[in-house]
């Protein structure tokens, strides 16, 4: 069956960019919309982003001047890059085949 | 956007049944038929129990549905079990092609 992996650092300097990579498996990345969710420590959920496999995008507007969500369907993988990060972006990040499967979820921190 | 409003919490006891609300708007839940549900163990990513307002992914108990009146979705959880104490989150399709949560219910099976 589908699976999803998250990948990448888990602590990023303010100021810098955060970048993940979610890994898909078991499937083709090709057909289907493809998300970025994050949940700050003890809060809820908040949807980042989507891509479509033909590369084509739409992110939250409160995040939208700081994300780029782009594809590798040679890789089947697609990725997150969030910009000049602060303390209040430190949370488990999840990638999902929209809102279907979901993978583990990865923690990552923001500080100095 | 702004997030979907969601009660903090509910609580039943086993066997009973409980109704969770999702309130909205014309431009997000009452505008499409795209409501999901969520349910969320700690430490645990969501696991999708509805989607489109009353679907059920294969393997969800029958146990889950999903209805929508207006502005308003609900999620009603019948034969309550221990393993349904949980975290759940609607979600929403947008007018601007967006995505939106709801602020999430914490789930007390008593």
């Amino acid at each position: 069956q589908v699976q999803l992996q998250e990948s990448g650092p888990g602590l990023v300097k303010p100021s810098e960019t955060l970048s993940l990579t979610c890994t898909v498996s078991g499937g083709s990345i090709s057909g289907y919309y493809w998300s970025w969710i994050r949940q700050p420590p003890g809060k809820g959920l908040e949807w980042i982003g989507y891509i479509y496999y033909t590369g084509s995008t739409n992110y939250n507007p409160s995040l939208k001047s700081r994300v780029t969500i782009s594809v590798d369907t040679s890789k089947n993988q697609f990725s997150l890059n969030l910009s000049s990060v602060t303390a209040a972006d430190t949370a488990v990040y999840y990638c999902a085949r929209l809102g279907t499967i979901w993978g583990q979820g990865t923690l990552v921190t923001v500080s100095s | 956007q702004s997030a979907l409003t969601q009660p903090a919490s509910v609580s039943g006891s086993p066997g009973q049944s409980i109704t969770i609300s999702c309130t909205g708007t014309s431009s997000d839940v009452g505008g499409y038929n795209y409501v999901s549900w969520y349910r969320q163990h700690p430490g645990k990513a969501p696991k999708l129990m509805i989607y489109d307002v009353s679907k059920r992914p294969s393997g969800v108990s029958n146990r889950f549905s999903g209805s929508k009146s207006g502005n308003t979705a609900s999620l009603t959880i019948s034969g309550l079990q221990a393993e349904d104490e949980a975290d759940y989150y609607c979600s929403s399709y947008t007018s601007s092609s967006t995505w939106v949560f709801g602020g999430g219910t914490k789930l007390t099976v008593l």
